[in-house]
């Protein structure tokens, strides 16, 4: 079965200090991986996702990441963190499901804290 | 359409009673999963509607949980019997297959308390 493992329960950065949370996966043949924030109080959104095209992939906010084969990792970068990017942020990977669909297996998460 | 929406948002109940949640995903999705999610973790799988047909749930998912989809439209997730351990985040998430991304849409959550 899939997997991810979330490397950081906690990251804290400094306001426009470059934040990189890190997320390695289990091996696998073919591997659609995620990356979700949750706000307090709030479900989880979207912010990019890897389907096999460039390995750099960009998302909302000033997020990217970038998915190493060869070191099984995904890990989230920003080159500059606001105040509003203090969250929970979640590694995801999809996992086929004996019925022929599929689901998708979250990390433990990684709490960011932005300090001003 | 404004996306996932859950009702109620929170719930507070005595341990021994029912509860039932319901979900409203986005019209155009044809798949729609639970998950819940505890303090400090991620989201755990629970179960997965295709339309209208339950076809996967969790080992996580006891007797004493139960979810439906009628028509393939909202869902409700109904917990009998209910204990302190099921204190959680319970999620919604809607998705429209396309190609294998599978990105989900997730509603804001019932955050149930089982006093």
């Amino acid at each position: 079965a899939q997997s991810v493992t979330q490397l950081d329960s906690q990251v804290p950065v400094f306001e426009e200090a470059p934040v990189e949370l890190r997320c390695n996966y289990s091996s696998s043949v073919s591997v659609y991986l995620f990356w979700y924030v949750q706000y307090p109080n709030q479900g989880l959104q979207l912010l990019l996702k890897y389907t096999s095209a460039a390995t750099l992939v960009k998302g909302i906010n000033g997020f990217e990441a970038e998915f190493k084969k060869s070191e099984t990792s995904f890990h989230l970068t920003k080159p500059s963190a606001h105040m509003s990017d203090a969250a929970e942020y979640f590694c995801a990977v999809r996992s086929s499901l004996n019925t022929g669909g599929f689901k998708t297996i979250f990390g433990a998460g990684t709490r960011l804290f932005v300090k001003a | 359409d404004t996306g996932v929406s859950q009702d109620p948002r929170h719930k507070i109940t005595k341990r021994g009673q029912n509860v039932t949640f319901r979900c409203d995903p986005i019209s155009e999705h044809n798949r729609l999963y639970w998950y819940r999610q505890t303090l400090g973790q991620g989201p755990e799988f629970l179960t997965y509607f295709q339309n209208e047909a339950q076809l996967e749930k969790s080992r996580l998912l006891s007797d004493r949980f139960s979810a439906e989809r009628p028509k393939g439209s909202f869902s409700t997730l109904e917990i009998q019997r209910t204990e302190q351990g099921d204190s959680a985040m319970y999620l919604c998430a809607s998705s429209l297959e396309t190609g294998g991304t599978m990105s989900l849409i997730f509603g804001p959550g019932t955050r149930l308390t089982v006093l």
